[in-house]
């Protein structure tokens, strides 16, 4: 079963740098999409990025210019990196795979991406 | 970005009732509609992808349904283990959006 690990400082000051880590145990990191969401306090999901195995990211626009998702096949982690974190950082930072399933349906192809393996969140805190 | 727009965004309800939640996206995005549940304190839970398909482990008690833009969430019979924020996502494009979520309460 696949398990996610993920860790991090949990507290930042003003324009520091955020960075975590997400270990991924039970398979290859080969083969699939890795994904980093965000949860501030009390508020819904944020869907900051991804990468795949090959290292091609996609980014959310208001995030792109400070974010930078990386990975490490050599020891089966991806990481998450934030610059010049403000307080509109702070949130739950979940890790997780984005699994794809493929298929032919009613005369077309269908790709399907969807989450279904989840870290359990490390919470960061930025504050001066 | 594809805007997700899910209503209501809370509601109350007894166990046993039947309660749908609707996401509505800005775009069409075909088929590409995922819903999650989230309990407090926990990560999200994936229920349904590709509109209708249940993720393994998840109760027939839910169901989706929806084309193009207009999607539902369906829970046949609340239980009391259902009582969460239920979130819609699009896979049409990235960024991969969300809806603001639905907060399921127990009347």
């Amino acid at each position: 079963q696949v398990q996610l690990q993920q860790w991090g400082a949990g507290l930042l000051k003003p324009s520091e740098t955020l960075s975590l880590t997400c270990a991924v145990y039970g398979e290859s990191i080969s083969g699939y999409y890795w994904s980093w969401i965000r949860q501030p306090p009390g508020k819904g999901l944020e869907w900051i990025g991804d990468i795949n195995q090959s290292g091609s990211t996609n980014y959310t626009p208001s995030l792109k210019s400070r974010v930078t998702i990386s990975l490490d096949t050599s020891r089966n982690q991806f990481s998450l990196t934030v610059s010049s974190v403000t307080a509109a950082d702070t949130a739950a930072y979940y890790c997780a795979r984005e699994k794809e399933v493929t298929g032919f349906s009613r005369g077309s192809y269908f790709y399907y991406y969807f989450i279904d393996v989840w870290g359990s969140g490390t919470t960061v805190t930025v504050s001066s | 970005d594809i805007q997700m727009t899910q209503s209501p965004s809370s509601l109350s309800a007894s166990l046993g009732d039947r309660v749908t939640i609707t996401c509505r996206a800005s775009q069409s995005i075909s088929s590409y509609l995922n819903w999650y549940q989230q309990k407090p304190g926990k990560a999200p839970n994936l229920l349904i992808y590709g509109v209708s398909t249940l993720q393994s482990g998840v109760p027939l008690r839910f169901s989706g349904s929806g084309s193009g833009a207009d999607f539902t969430l369906t829970i046949s019979s609340l239980q009391p283990e259902d009582f969460a924020t239920y979130y819609c996502q699009q896979s049409f494009s990235t960024p991969r959006t969300f809806g603001q979520g639905t907060r399921v309460e127990i009347k």
